[in-house]
């Protein structure tokens, strides 16, 4: 079964700092894909990156950058230079299945980002 | 392009009532799906349709939610009776088909059962 956790339940920062938000999934396909998703306090998610299994690329948008390490099963999520606009719920997501049209997302709990002026 | 719509964006009801929630998904998504999130945890599958087939609903509590999608466009989910442990946030999804791309959630739908 897969399953995804996120160890940090909440993490203040101060404006300008770095932060990482960490992600380590469980799964036994080979075929899968992760997804980061944003969700501030007005709730809805927002789409924030998909990347699937087979290409371990790190990717950088701005001031967003990801790192996959299939070695240790993680997909970490670094913030640079946090704003007070990055404040909200962020949720890691696995999906397995894809090839057979099964493509449920399984969330971890999430982490509450804090972001103070 | 239209997003994912909900409604009603707000709903609360007392224990043991009856409680429907409408989705529309984009035009042209065959798949969709509906999630639970209760307050403090991620969302959670309740149901995925492809088109107006059911994929999976292994984790939909037959006894009380039910979900259809007549056509393949939009769909409703029913709770009957409710309980106090269905309060949370209830997310419809929609996506083009496999893949993973242009998964988009809608605002959800916020129901509290007192």
């Amino acid at each position: 079964a897969q399953k995804v956790t996120q160890a940090q339940t909440e993490i203040s920062v101060v404006e300008k700092e770095d932060v990482t938000l960490d992600c380590v999934y469980e799964t036994r396909d080979t075929t899968y894909y992760l997804f980061w998703y944003k969700q501030p306090p007005s709730g809805e998610l927002v789409f924030l990156i998909r990347r699937n299994s087979f290409d371990e690329q790190n990717e950088i948008s701005g001031r967003y950058s990801w790192n996959f390490q299939k070695s240790t099963s993680s997909f970490n999520f670094t913030i640079t230079a946090s704003q007070v606009v990055d404040s909200a719920v962020y949720f890691c997501a696995l999906s397995e299945g894809w090839d057979s049209g099964y493509s449920t997302l399984t969330f971890g709990k999430g982490t509450m980002l804090l972001v103070s002026p | 392009e239209a997003g994912v719509a909900q409604s009603p964006r707000y709903k609360i009801i007392e224990k043991r009532q009856s409680v429907a929630f409408w989705c529309n998904p984009i035009s042209g998504h065959a798949t969709l799906y509906w999630y639970q999130q209760i307050l403090g945890q991620g969302p959670k599958l309740l149901i995925q349709f492809q088109n107006n087939g059911v994929v999976d609903d292994s984790q939909l509590p037959k006894d009380r939610f039910s979900a259809e999608r007549l056509k393949g466009v939009d769909s409703t989910l029913k709770i009957q009776p409710a309980k106090l442990e269905d309060s949370a946030v209830y997310l419809c999804a929609s996506s083009p088909g496999t893949g993973g791309y242009g998964y988009t959630f809608g605002s959800g739908t916020r129901l509290t059962v007192v």
